[in-house]
């Protein structure tokens, strides 16, 4: 089936250490991108892609670093200087700007 | 710069009542696409109906209905007859330039 595939679903980092979230999709889609959502808040822009090779900083970009080597993967890495890091990750992808958005069903990232 | 503002942090009804979420934008793109998706508890947003730039048809589908405006930027959207299963957080969205960007989100809660 077609869609769009986040892992983990949970993840547990200590504090100082770097991490990386999974995505990919199987929607021959140009576009992703990497949301972040708090508790009771709404979807922040961390970065995005237009095509491979290529990513743009959304509007909170410091602390995270994304790359996109391969049209269906679009990890993202949460680092150590990411001063508040547990949140609700989501990625998307979409076929071009004027299409839906498919989203992953989050990844939840918990610094312990 | 792209903003979406949902004024409405949080609202609550009572089932089969009518409920209005309002959604204004910013943009300076001529072209843009608005869209509204749902988040229910699972996390995932799932779509709910695109609108480009261009036309201001109201569209109806079923028991939600869309009001577009774009002398107010604006882009509101209603259920009718409104049932427990509404519950969720409603996010509206917009795109230019290649971002996809997100309100706050409303969160809607129908009472039995």
């Amino acid at each position: 089936d077609g869609g769009i595939t986040q892992s983990p679903k949970y993840l547990f980092r200590k504090e100082g250490q770097n991490v990386t979230l999974s995505c990919e999709q199987n929607l021959n889609h140009d576009a992703m991108y990497w949301y972040r959502q708090d508790p009771g808040q709404g979807l922040r822009l961390i970065y995005y892609s237009q095509i491979v090779n290529d990513f743009q900083k959304g509007d909170i970009a410091e602390g995270y670093s994304v790359s996109r080597e391969k049209k269906e993967s679009f990890p993202l890495t949460v680092t150590s200087a990411q001063k508040n890091p547990t949140a609700f990750y989501l990625c998307a992808s979409s076929g071009t700007e004027n299409t839906e958005a498919f989203f992953g069903q989050g990844t939840r990232l918990t610094v312990v | 710069a792209q903003k979406v503002t949902q004024a409405q942090t949080e609202i609550s009804v009572v089932e089969k009542e009518d409920v209005t979420l309002d959604c204004v934008y910013e943009t300076r793109d001529t072209t843009y696409y608005l869209f509204w998706y749902k988040q229910p508890p699972s996390g995932e947003l799932v779509f709910l109906i695109r609108r480009n730039s261009f036309d201001e048809q109201n569209e109806i589908s079923g028991r939600y209905s869309w009001n577009f405006q774009k002398s107010t930027s604006s882009f509101n959207f209603t259920i009718t007859a409104s049932q427990v299963v509404d519950s969720a957080v409603y996010f509206c969205a917009l795109t230019g330039a290649q971002k996809l960007v997100f309100g706050q989100g409303t969160r809607l809660t129908i009472n039995p």
